[in-house]
C-alpha cells in the first residue's frame, strides 16, 4: 500500500484566497483525521472522521475552515478565505478500528503559507 | 481534558549516548499511549505503544514502560545513533467514543552528533 497520500506538498497563497488539501487515506482504514502542526500550538487534532461521517469537528478554529469526505478513498479541508495565521503543516492520518487504538498512520503532510 | 507532557528540548547528544525523553500525561480511565517519530520533511511515524499498565513497548532499540503510578512514559533508548536525529512525540488515545484520536505532547527535538 503507499500509504496516506496528500497533495500538494506545499502551497503558497495570498491572504484571502481559497485554499483545498486533499487526502487519500489507507484502503480499508474507517478513519480519518486531519492534524495542524505550528511551532506555537504543536500537533492539533482539527477533525476526524468514522466510516466518511465526521465525529468531531471541536478542534476546526472557526468557519473558515470545513473538512468534508464524500466517499472512504478522499477527504478534503478548504479553508476560505485564507489568512497568514493559517501558515502551518497540515497532516491528514488514517487507522483501522479493528487496530489498536490510536496506531494512526500520517501522511506526509501540506506546507501551507500564506502570504 | 486529556493532556500529555514532554520534556523540552532540544535535546544534543553524542553518538552512543543514553537517551531519556521524559513524557507524563493526565487522563480519565485508561489510556493507551504512544511514542511517534517525525524525521525532517516526512509525517509521524509509529514508533512503540503500550496498552496497559506495566507494558513495555519496544521497537528499534527504543523502549518505552506504562507506568501507571506515576502516569509516565519515559522513551529510552541505550546507545543513541546519527539517524536517530528526529522530532519525537509522546501521545495518548483515551477510551469512549473519542478512542481512536490521539491527544500529542509538543514534542522533542533530538539532534545527535558523530
Amino acid at each position: 500500500d503507499a500509504g496516506v497520500i496528500q497533495s500538494p506538498r506545499h502551497e503558497v497563497t495570498e491572504m484571502g484566497q481559497e485554499v483545498t488539501l486533499r487526502c487519500k487515506p489507507i484502503s480499508g482504514h474507517d478513519y480519518l483525521f486531519w492534524y495542524r502542526q505550528t511551532m506555537m500550538r504543536g500537533l492539533e487534532l482539527l477533525i476526524y472522521f468514522n466510516n466518511n461521517v465526521p465525529i468531531d469537528d471541536s478542534g476546526m478554529p472557526e468557519d473558515r475552515f470545513s473538512a468534508k469526505m464524500p466517499n472512504a478513498s478522499f477527504s478534503t479541508l478548504k479553508i476560505q478565505p485564507s489568512e497568514p495565521r493559517d501558515s502551518a503543516v497540515y497532516f491528514c492520518a488514517s487507522s483501522l478500528t479493528s487496530s489498536a487504538r490510536g496506531s494512526a498512520f500520517f501522511g506526509q503532510g501540506t506546507r501551507l503559507t500564506v502570504v | 481534558g486529556d493532556s500529555v507532557t514532554q520534556m523540552e528540548g532540544p535535546v544534543t547528544l553524542s553518538e552512543e549516548a543514553f537517551l531519556t525523553i521524559n513524557c507524563t500525561y493526565t487522563a480519565t480511565g485508561y489510556p493507551s499511549l504512544f511514542w511517534y517519530v517525525q524525521y525532517p520533511g516526512e509525517g509521524l511515524q509509529l514508533l512503540l505503544k503500550a496498552t496497559k499498565a506495566d507494558d513495555k513497548g519496544s521497537n528499534k532499540g527504543f523502549e518505552a514502560t506504562y507506568r501507571k503510578e506515576t502516569t509516565s512514559f519515559h522513551l529510552e533508548k541505550g546507545s543513541v545513533q546519527v539517524s536517530d536525529s528526529a522530532v519525537y512525540f509522546c501521545a495518548l488515545s483515551g477510551g469512549g467514543q473519542g478512542a481512536q484520536k490521539l491527544v500529542f505532547g509538543q514534542g522533542t527535538r533530538l539532534t545527535i552528533n558523530p
